[in-house]
C-alpha cells in the first residue's frame, strides 16, 4: 500500500519569499512522484513528476522538487512567489503496477501568497 | 489538444435520484481513471479502464456506482439511489501507456439535496 502526507494544511508566504510545501510519502516499491495544483473549482494540472533518473525535477511556473529516498521526501520549492501561486497543492505517488498506475493523493497543502 | 473534458460540471439532485456522468478522455490515451475529491481532501481513487476493460474499483466504489467505457473511447459513471454523502467533485483522468502521467479533465461537482 501507499500513502503521502502533506505536513500543513495551510500555508502562508509573503510575494517574492520562498515557498516550500511538504510531502512524505510511503511506498513497498519504487515511487514515482508527482505534485499536482487545483485552482479553484478546476481539475488538476501536472507541475512536475519523478519517475527515475536524476533526483532534482524541475516543473512548470518555476516550481522544483528534490526526491530525497532516504527521508521518503518529496518537498516543492519555487524560490519566489507570486501572487498567482496561490492554490491548492497536491502531492501523489503511483508506481506499485496495480490499477495501471492509479494516484494516491495527500490531503493537500493551500499556498496563500500575500502582497 | 482538445484535453480531458467531463459533463456536466454541475448537477444537482435530490436524494434518492440516479445521475450519470460522462467523460471525454485524450483521444489516444488507453487508460481512464475516476476519482472521487471530497471538500478540503485529495482526490480518491474510483476505477480504472485499460481501454473497454475496468480493471480496478476501489472499496469506495459501492454497488450503487457503476461505470463503463464502451468501445474504449467515453466513460460514464452512474450512481444510483444519490444519498447526501455522494456530494463531491468526480475527476476524471487519462493517460498513454507510455508516459505515467495522468491528464485531468475539469471535474462533475455533484450536490445531492
Amino acid at each position: 500500500a501507499q500513502s503521502v502526507t502533506q505536513l500543513g494544511s495551510h500555508v502562508s508566504v509573503s510575494e517574492g519569499a520562498l515557498v516550500l510545501l511538504r510531502c512524505n510519502y510511503s511506498s513497498s516499491v519504487p515511487p514515482y512522484l508527482f505534485w499536482y495544483v487545483q485552482y479553484p473549482n478546476q481539475g488538476l494540472q501536472l507541475l512536475l513528476k519523478y519517475t527515475t533518473g536524476a533526483t532534482l525535477v524541475k516543473g512548470i511556473n518555476g516550481f522544483e522538487a528534490e526526491f530525497k529516498k532516504s527521508e521518503t521526501s518529496f518537498h516543492l520549492t519555487k524560490p519566489s512567489a507570486h501572487m498567482s501561486d496561490a492554490a491548492e497543492y497536491f502531492c501523489a505517488v503511483s508506481g506499485d503496477n496495480n490499477a495501471g498506475n492509479m494516484l494516491t493523493f495527500g490531503g493537500g497543502t493551500r499556498l496563500m501568497v500575500k502582497p | 489538444d482538445t484535453g480531458v473534458s467531463q459533463n456536466p460540471r454541475h448537477k444537482i439532485t435530490k436524494r434518492g435520484q440516479n445521475v450519470t456522468f460522462r467523460c471525454d478522455p485524450i483521444s489516444e490515451h488507453n487508460r481512464l481513471y475516476w476519482y472521487r475529491q471530497t471538500l478540503g481532501q485529495g482526490p480518491e481513487f474510483l476505477t480504472y479502464f485499460q481501454n473497454e476493460a475496468q480493471l480496478e474499483k476501489s472499496r469506495l466504489l459501492s454497488d450503487r456506482f457503476s461505470a463503463e467505457r464502451p468501445k474504449g473511447s467515453f466513460s460514464t459513471l452512474e450512481i444510483q439511489r444519490t444519498e447526501q454523502g455522494d456530494s463531491a467533485m468526480y475527476l476524471c483522468a487519462s493517460s498513454s501507456d507510455l508516459y505515467n502521467e495522468q491528464f485531468f479533465g475539469p471535474g462533475t461537482r455533484l450536490t445531492v439535496l
